[in-house]
C-alpha cells in the first residue's frame, strides 16, 4: 500500500456528462501528479500540482482540470466526456516539488473510468 | 527531448531462472532513471532508481538493475524469478540537462510472465 488513496475505484458515465476524481496523497507529501493509462497510448502525464499551485503541465486536454486543495487532497474535472476518455486516471505524490526529476512517485491504485 | 523504449512487449521465464526487462533511453543530457511494477489492478510501485553513483542498483524484491551510459540501457534484472513477479513492468526517464522536462517519460511496460 502506497498511502495514496484514490475515490471511486470504478465510475461508468454517459458520453458528454462531467465527473470528478479524487486524491489523497501521502502523509506529508506536497505534490501530487495525475496520469491518463490506456491501451493505446500507455502512461500519460496530465499535470503536476506542488502545494496548491500547479506546477507542470503535460498532455491534458483543455477539458480536463485539477486543483489542489489546502489540506492537499486534489481534484481531476473530466468534462464533456467522450468514449476515448475511458481509460485508468492514475494520482501520484511525491515529498516536494521534485524540480530535479530525482523524487520518487508514489501512485495511488487508480480510478478506472467508462465512458458509455 | 528524452525518450524510453521498452523493446519487448512480453518476457516469458521459467521460476527460478534469471530474468531481464529491457530499457533503452534517449536524453541530451545525463539520464535519472526509473523502474516501476504494476500488479493486476493496482497502481504503479516503485522498486529502484539511478540518480548518480554506483551503476548497479539495487531495490525492492531483490530486483537490481544496471545503468549502462555508452549502451543507453538500464535493464532490470532478477537472479531467480518467482511467480508472484508477473507483472507489468515500467522503465521511466528523465533528462537532466537543463530545459528538458523533469516530469519522468514512462516506456509503454513490458509484460513479464513466470511460469511454474
Amino acid at each position: 500500500d502506497s498511502g495514496v488513496t484514490q475515490t471511486p475505484k470504478h465510475l461508468i458515465t454517459a458520453t458528454g456528462q462531467r465527473v470528478t476524481l479524487r486524491c489523497s496523497p501521502r502523509s506529508g507529501d506536497l505534490s501530487v501528479y495525475w496520469y491518463q493509462q490506456s491501451l493505446d497510448q500507455g502512461l500519460q502525464f496530465l499535470i503536476q500540482y506542488y502545494n496548491g499551485e500547479e506546477r507542470a503541465k503535460g498532455n491534458i486536454l483543455e477539458r480536463f482540470s485539477a486543483q489542489q486543495f489546502p489540506d492537499l487532497h486534489s481534484e481531476l474535472n473530466l468534462s464533456s466526456l467522450e468514449l476515448g476518455d475511458s481509460a485508468l486516471y492514475f494520482c501520484a505524490s511525491s515529498v516536494g516539488g521534485n524540480s530535479g526529476g530525482e523524487e520518487t512517485q508514489y501512485f495511488g491504485p487508480g480510478t478506472r473510468l467508462l465512458v458509455l | 527531448a528524452q525518450s524510453v523504449a521498452q523493446p519487448e512487449d512480453q518476457v516469458n521465464v521459467a521460476e527460478g531462472n534469471p530474468l531481464t526487462v529491457k530499457c533503452t533511453y534517449s536524453v541530451s543530457g545525463n539520464p535519472y532513471l526509473f523502474w516501476y511494477v504494476q500488479y493486476p489492478n493496482r497502481g504503479l510501485q516503485f522498486l529502484l532508481k539511478y540518480i548518480t553513483g554506483d551503476n548497479l542498483v539495487k531495490g525492492s524484491y531483490g530486483f537490481e538493475a544496471e545503468f549502462n551510459k555508452s549502451q543507453t540501457s538500464f535493464h532490470l534484472k532478477k537472479p531467480s524469478a518467482l511467480v508472484s513477479d508477473s507483472a507489468l513492468y515500467f522503465c521511466a526517464v528523465r533528462d537532466v540537462s537543463s530545459g528538458g522536462s523533469y516530469i519522468p517519460t514512462f516506456g509503454r511496460g513490458t509484460s513479464l510472465i513466470v511460469h511454474p
